[in-house]
């Protein structure tokens, strides 16, 4: 099982609302990863887990949270957002050695977020 | 992190060799080319990686010169199902996520 999962596929939230997206796989991958793609723009890095701990928070706004419940599963809080924070959000992994994280990450097919 | 340089968009046909050229003219010795493929509302997916010289796997090829400043990627005989963002990326082989840093990307148009 080579997938990433996403969801929800799609999210419309208020500026004032809660709400959390979730990223599941089951490779066995320890390294796992928070980007953030606006329209016709590459993928930016915002977080980046290791063993389950954060090791790379990419000056996120606090209003992102991150969170690694265990090695399969990892969760991205939003909490009063802004218009501005609308795009696709990518989840990936890859598997993590003494060398760091592999260059082969795998991404799942993000959840498009629109902010109102 | 080394600079990477790609074309903006290539247009091709079907049935076509595609080749899209990366210029990373500050690679470090450890640096390794990694080359993604992303389709419209997806996430990006790993093609290829390489070191120098030549490498081939089911999906493209990857050309290095000996002096490491360039890479191109090698499609053989695209498909309109090629039509997507390329991505080529530089850094060590493995280590701190900052290091796999995406730059612009090429978007090749695969036409009939």
């Amino acid at each position: 099982d080579t997938e990433v999962t996403q969801t929800p596929k799609h999210l419309v939230m208020g500026m004032t609302n809660k709400k959390s997206l979730k990223c599941e796989q089951h490779m066995g991958h320890r390294a796992m990863y928070w980007y953030k793609q606006k329209a016709k723009k590459p993928p930016e890095l915002m977080f980046v887990y290791s063993y389950e701990k954060l090791s790379i928070n990419e000056s996120v706004p606090s209003r992102f949270s991150p969170e690694c419940p265990n090695s399969s599963l990892l969760n991205l809080h939003l909490h009063a957002l802004q218009p501005e924070d609308s795009a696709l959000y990518l989840c990936a992994s890859s598997q993590e050695g003494v060398g760091g994280s592999s260059r082969e990450q795998y991404f799942g097919p993000g959840t498009r977020l629109t902010v109102t | 992190l080394a600079k990477t340089t790609q074309p903006i968009s290539m247009d091709s046909y079907e049935g076509q060799e595609v080749n899209i050229t990366c210029s990373h003219n500050n690679i470090a010795t450890n640096d390794y080319i990694t080359w993604y493929q992303q389709f419209p509302s997806q996430g990006p997916r790993f093609i290829i990686q390489g070191y120098k010289t030549k490498v081939t796997n089911e999906v493209a090829s990857l050309f290095i010169p000996a002096d490491r400043k360039s890479s191109t990627l090698s499609l053989p005989r695209v498909s309109l199902s090629d039509t997507a963002v390329y991505y080529c990326l530089v850094g060590p082989s493995s280590g701190s996520a900052r290091q796999l840093t995406f730059g612009s990307g090429t978007q090749l148009t695969v036409l009939p």
